[in-house]
């Protein structure tokens, strides 16, 4: 089970572009990255998901380089309601099924 | 379309009693899961149900705890009886499909053992 580290905590400003980064360096060939944002008193909800290079949504990027020992997820000109924990997991295209969360990454927006 | 709801959204009980919460996945979601954080530590998982069956049970700390899902729609996880390391919040989550890892989250329940 790959392991997954990012901080612990960030601070930006509104409008800004935020930046989180993840090391999983034993991600394995059949692992994909995914990440969940959860707001207080909610549960997890996905983000976004990526195997390689660059992935594009309305919420989010992902990058991730060609060795995928590490992922980006980056937030556009973030907004107070962009404040939450995000967290970033591996997880097997096949096989169990559990998400397995780490620490996650408090990310605090100021006005 | 509802989301992921649970029932209560929270609970105060006493050590030694018992208690069921009650998952409803959205409608159609054949993939069920209950997750827990407790005493702030991290998200961990429970269990997973396809339908009504217990696919993967690997998470579930011991015997005091039960998860039902008959008939393959709502879920209950009975705890009996409880303990006070068993205070947290308990999420559900629910997806389409098996190998889908996007799964979508109740906002939980929070579990008061006294």
């Amino acid at each position: 089970l790959a392991k997954t580290t990012q901080p612990i905590s960030m601070d930006s400003y509104e409008g800004q572009e935020v930046n989180i980064t993840c090391s999983h360096n034993n991600i394995a060939t059949n692992d994909y990255i995914t990440w969940y944002q959860q707001f207080p008193s909610q549960g997890p909800r996905f983000i976004i998901q990526g195997y390689k290079t660059k992935v594009t949504n309305e919420v989010a990027s992902l990058f991730i380089p060609a060795d995928r020992k590490s992922s980006t997820l980056s937030l556009p000109r973030v907004s107070l309601s962009d404040t939450a924990v995000y967290y970033c997991l591996v997880m097997m295209d096949t096989g169990r099924r559990a998400l397995t969360f780490g620490s996650g990454t408090r990310l605090q927006v100021q006005p | 379309e509802a989301g992921v709801t649970q029932f209560p959204s929270h609970s105060v009980i006493e050590k030694g009693q018992t208690v069921t919460l009650r998952c409803d996945p959205i409608s159609g979601h054949d993939n069920l899961y209950w997750y827990r954080r407790v005493m702030g530590k991290e998200i961990k998982f429970l269990l997973h149900f396809v339908k009504e069956s217990k696919q993967d049970e690997s998470g579930m700390p011991n015997n005091r705890f039960l998860a039902e899902r008959t008939g393959g729609t709502y879920s209950t996880l009975k705890v009996q009886p409880a303990e006070l390391e068993d205070s947290g919040v308990y999420f559900c989550a629910s997806s389409q499909e098996t190998r889908s890892r996007e799964q979508f989250f109740g906002p939980g329940t929070r579990l008061t053992v006294l």
